[in-house]
C-alpha cells in the first residue's frame, strides 16, 4: 500500500505561535499539493510544489518541497485564528493521473 | 459558471439500496475524479476518468461504478449499499492529469443504515 504519513495529526496552539506540518511517503511524486478544507465544504487547493527542494511562500505559509520528491513540510508563521482548519497533503504519482491524500492535520488556533 | 456541483448534498440509504450521486463541472476539464473522506483516513481515491468514455479505478473501487458520456458529467453509482460506504463524497475535477488545480464539490454526506 503507498502511503502519504502526515504529522500531526491534530494541533492546538495559541494565536501568534509558529507550527510546521509533514507529509512524508517512501513513494516519489511528481509533484506535492496542500489544500485546506473547511467543515461541509470541498478541500481548496493552497499551493502545488513540482521541484525537489523547491520553497514557495504564501503570506505567513510556508511550503517546501523535499530534494528527493518524497516529502514536504508546511510552515506557518504567528498563526491566527483564521489559520483554524483541516491542512491536507496530495501526492501526484508521476503520469498524474492518480493522487494520494494524507490523513490531514486538523489545526485550531485559540485567540 | 457554478464550478463543480453535487447532488444531494445527504442521503440516507438502507443496506441493499442502490443510488446515483452526481457530479456536474461546467469548466470544460477534462479529468474528474471521486473520492470518499472517512475520519483519520484523509480522501481516497474511489475511480477517475481522463475523458468521455474513459474511466479508470482508484484506491478504493469496489462497490462503485462510474460512466463518463460527457465531459460535464460523471455519476457514481453503488449498486447495493453498505454500512462499510457510509462516508462524504467528493467530486473533483481539473484540465488535465498532473499538477493542475483540482476543484472540489461540496460534497454528498451519505449514511448506510
Amino acid at each position: 500500500t503507498q502511503l502519504l504519513e502526515q504529522s500531526p495529526q491534530f494541533l492546538s496552539i495559541q494565536e501568534g505561535e509558529n507550527l510546521t506540518v509533514y507529509c512524508n511517503s517512501s513513494s516519489v511524486f511528481s509533484s506535492l499539493q496542500w489544500y485546506r478544507q473547511e467543515p461541509g465544504e470541498g478541500p481548496v487547493l493552497l499551493v502545488t510544489v513540482v521541484t525537489g527542494g523547491e520553497v514557495k511562500k504564501l503570506k505567513r505559509l510556508t511550503f517546501q518541497f523535499g530534494d528527493a520528491r518524497k516529502d514536504s513540510s508546511l510552515h506557518i508563521t504567528a498563526a491566527q485564528p483564521g489559520d483554524t482548519g483541516l491542512y491536507l497533503c496530495a501526492g501526484i504519482y508521476t503520469g498524474g493521473f492518480k493522487t494520494i491524500f494524507g490523513a490531514g492535520t486538523r489545526l485550531f488556533v485559540k485567540a | 459558471n457554478a464550478g463543480v456541483t453535487q447532488t444531494p448534498k445527504f442521503q440516507v440509504l438502507k443496506t441493499g439500496q442502490s443510488m446515483t450521486l452526481q457530479c456536474a463541472q461546467d469548466m470544460n476539464h477534462e479529468y474528474m475524479s471521486w473520492y470518499r473522506q472517512d475520519p483519520g483516513m484523509g480522501l481516497r481515491l474511489i475511480h477517475y476518468s481522463v475523458g468521455a468514455g474513459i474511466t479508470d479505478q482508484g484506491e478504493v473501487p469496489n462497490g462503485y461504478n462510474v460512466s463518463r458520456s460527457t465531459t460535464e458529467d460523471f455519476p457514481l453509482r453503488l449498486l447495493s449499499a453498505a454500512p462499510s460506504q457510509t462516508s462524504v463524497y467528493f467530486c473533483a475535477t481539473r484540465r488535465t492529469s498532473g499538477a493542475d488545480t483540482q476543484y472540489f464539490g461540496p460534497g454528498t454526506r451519505l449514511t448506510v443504515l
